[in-house]
């Protein structure tokens, strides 16, 4: 059955690094999202990307943060100076379509920033 | 804006009790779509079902059910003869429109302990 596959599982970085988390969507998916869920809190949407690029972004998607699909496999995404409170897990999602694209995460990565 | 409620927090049951997992969500949409998720202790998310809101219907599968009541703006899951193997953390989750880039909006989770 395909899946969502994410790298690494857990990332430790220093304050202040950049981080690059790492997706691969199922193949034949259209929509890609990225979900942020600090420790014991709900899911949080981040951002959601389309036709190459951003369709809809959240307010704790702010200019420290960019996504990518770097090519016909790979989306990323960058913090590029973490911060303490950055420190949560990661959830990777895609969808062919609209209304369906939550049914499929990757495992997460778990970020902690020290 | 689109809310999701799931006010009981955390759940204990004993094996093989049934417990129920309520789940309140708003919206001013007439397409949306709810979501149940089980998050195990290990940290992923496993999709459990997937329900449109033109579909009332209660589905079942093995010991979990699902009741979908737009009237009440619920869609309550149903665990029979819990095990110890669904201690998790539940979550409920909406998505809005018929097309395009819907992000889902959780509910805050519902950690439910099954003890033997």
């Amino acid at each position: 059955e395909p899946e969502v596959t994410q790298t690494p599982s857990h990332q430790v970085t220093q304050m202040g690094q950049e981080v690059i988390l790492r997706c691969v969507p199922i193949s034949n998916h259209l929509y890609f999202y990225w979900y942020r869920q600090i420790l014991g809190q709900k899911v949080e949407f981040l951002v959601s990307f389309y036709n190459n690029e951003i369709s809809e972004k959240s307010e704790i998607f702010d200019d420290q943060f960019s996504v990518e699909r770097p090519d016909g496999s790979n989306f990323t995404l960058k913090i590029r100076s973490t911060k303490l409170e950055d420190s949560a897990m990661y959830f990777c999602a895609s969808g062919w379509t609209g209304g369906a694209p939550g049914a499929f995460f990757g495992q997460g990565t778990r970020l902690t920033v020290v | 804006a689109q809310k999701v409620t799931q006010a009981q927090t955390e759940i204990s049951v004993v094996e093989k009790e049934d417990v129920t997992l309520d789940c309140v969500y708003e919206t001013r949409d007439t397409t949306y779509y709810l979501f149940w998720y089980k998050q195990p202790p290990s940290g992923e998310l496993v999709f459990l079902i997937r329900r449109n809101s033109f579909d009332e219907q209660n589905e079942i599968s093995g010991r979990y059910s699902w009741n979908f009541q737009k009237s009440t703006s619920s869609f309550n899951f149903t665990i029979t003869a819990s095990q110890v193997v669904d201690s998790a953390v539940y979550f409920c989750a909406l998505s809005v429109g018929q097309g395009g880039s819907e992000k889902l909006v959780f509910g805050k989770g519902t950690k439910l302990t099954v003890n033997p």
